[in-house]
């Protein structure tokens, strides 16, 4: 049973660029979330998609966009990178319906210099 | 509005002795808790939840966690720790009310060392 996979696992940008970050859920999962985690801080929701809706969003600007394919995948956008955007980001799945947990990816790490 | 509190930063447990890390949440309706853990470098992976029933629930390795809706607290215990517990761990909370789509918060995390 494959668990949350994530892409890549490490990635270095300058300021000003832009990144995408991919994810495919654990098998049999429908719903996407992402979260932002600071060094020494615990994750941050920053969205949340099911049936290729963003459903839920936290307290992010519109540079961090997302999608969601019919497939259940998911890309995180980031544009105009800042240094404060340096993070672990990472994906969790779960299915509606299902047992309310989430579970992680192994996230990536993103560092902006 | 949600929020979790782990008030303590580092616990530190020698092996075979009891372990007790601390979470207290804040949250509209009736909370839905979680543990995960986290190993150095890795994602976060689930231990246990509550989401209704027995205040005391059992999850991976040993842990188990006890509900106290009076105090608003969800600590995660173990009987007797082991060298390979330690990392970090985090408490996180939804509110349960609407489907099973919703937001985690999560707490600060709460390192856990424990010494041969």
């Amino acid at each position: 049973d494959a668990g949350v996979t994530q892409s890549p696992t490490h990635l270095i940008k300058t300021r000003g660029q832009q990144v995408t970050l991919r994810c495919s859920p654990k098998s049999g999962h429908d719903t996407v979330s992402w979260y932002q985690q600071a060094l020494g801080q615990g994750p941050q929701f920053i969205f949340q998609y099911y049936e290729e809706e963003e459903r839920q969003r936290g307290n992010f600007p519109d540079r961090f966009s997302g999608h969601q394919f019919p497939n259940y995948s998911s890309e995180l956008n980031v544009n105009a990178l800042l240094l404060g955007d340096s993070a672990l980001y990472l994906c969790a799945s779960s299915l509606v319906g299902g047992r309310y947990e989430q579970y992680f990816g192994p996230g990536t790490r993103l560092t902006v210099t | 509005a949600q929020s979790v509190a782990q008030p303590e930063d580092q616990v530190n447990v020698a092996e075979g002795n009891p372990l007790t890390v601390k979470c207290t949440y804040s949250v509209s309706g009736n909370p839905y808790l979680f543990w995960y853990v986290q190993y150095p470098n890795r994602g976060l992976q689930f231990l246990l939840k509550y989401i209704t029933g027995d205040n005391l629930v059992k999850g991976s390795y040993g842990f188990e966690a006890e509900f106290n809706k009076s105090q608003t607290s969800f600590h995660l215990k173990k009987p007797s720790a082991l060298v390979s517990d330690s990392a970090l761990y985090f408490c996180a909370v939804r509110d349960g009310r609407g489907s099973t789509l919703g937001r985690l918060y999560f707490g600060r995390g709460t390192q856990l060392t424990v010494w041969p």
